[in-house]
């Protein structure tokens, strides 16, 4: 079956811009995960969804990050006036429920000229 | 708050020989994953340990879970080229599922 897609696959912005990150989870997966990669890095958590709330959004640097996932499926990564530091790959996960195990997408490389 | 750590960073081997990277916890932890990412890649599943000394075996693949609950290991016996990539173990939060990574262990294996 179809597993977590993220679109754009790639994406350029100038500093300061804004963007938007879509992350589709598994069909029928109730729990959705953001994760941000930087080169050489572990994945380092942002935000985590339990059907439509944000139950944990922890992670998440300062107040320009902010996801959103109106009806518990797809997932919006939302980032306000780019910086450069946000370059990195951001990954989204999901899985049947918390703390089962998480699949993830290929990610979305943000590159912040 | 919680931190993984791994060592080595970097490993490179011979095809055929062993390989072995570690992961400690500052805390203790409910369970721990493992998972391998491909060069390009995104991070695919291998195992999760969940008991207290725990060992698991996948193939040439051995996971480990310390007494503790606080370190594992895995172990790779006669590496092949198909097992280069990046090796991340990964504590999860009993409460919100949310996975700590570790930095990773990148293993090169020369044919």
């Amino acid at each position: 079956g179809a597993g977590v897609s993220q679109t754009p696959s790639n994406k350029v912005t100038e500093k300061g811009k804004y963007v938007e990150l879509r992350c589709d989870p598994i069909s029928g997966h109730t729990a959705l995960y953001w994760y941000r990669q930087s080169l050489g890095q572990g994945p380092e958590f942002l935000i985590y969804f339990q059907g439509t709330g944000a139950a944990d959004d922890s992670g998440l640097p300062n107040d320009r990050f902010f996801a959103v996932r109106p009806e518990g499926s797809v997932s919006t990564l939302k980032i306000q006036r780019t910086e450069r530091g946000d370059s990195a790959v951001y990954l989204c996960a999901s899985s049947r429920d918390t703390r089962e195990t998480q699949y993830f997408g290929p990610g979305t490389r943000l590159l912040v000229l | 708050g919680q931190q993984v750590m791994q060592i080595p960073q970097y490993q490179h081997v011979q095809e055929g020989e062993d390989f072995t990277t570690y992961c400690n916890s500052s805390t203790t932890l409910s369970n721990i994953q493992w998972y391998k990412q491909r060069p390009g890649g995104h991070p695919v599943f291998l195992i999760q340990l969940v008991k207290s000394g725990e060992v698991k075996k996948q193939k040439r693949l051995t996971f480990q879970f310390g007494e503790a609950k606080k370190n594992s290991s895995l172990h790779i016996t006669a590496t092949q080229t198909t097992d280069v990539g990046t090796y991340f173990c990964a504590g999860v939060s009993s409460n919100t599922g949310k996975l700590i990574f570790g930095q990773g262990t990148t293993l090169q294996v020369k044919p």
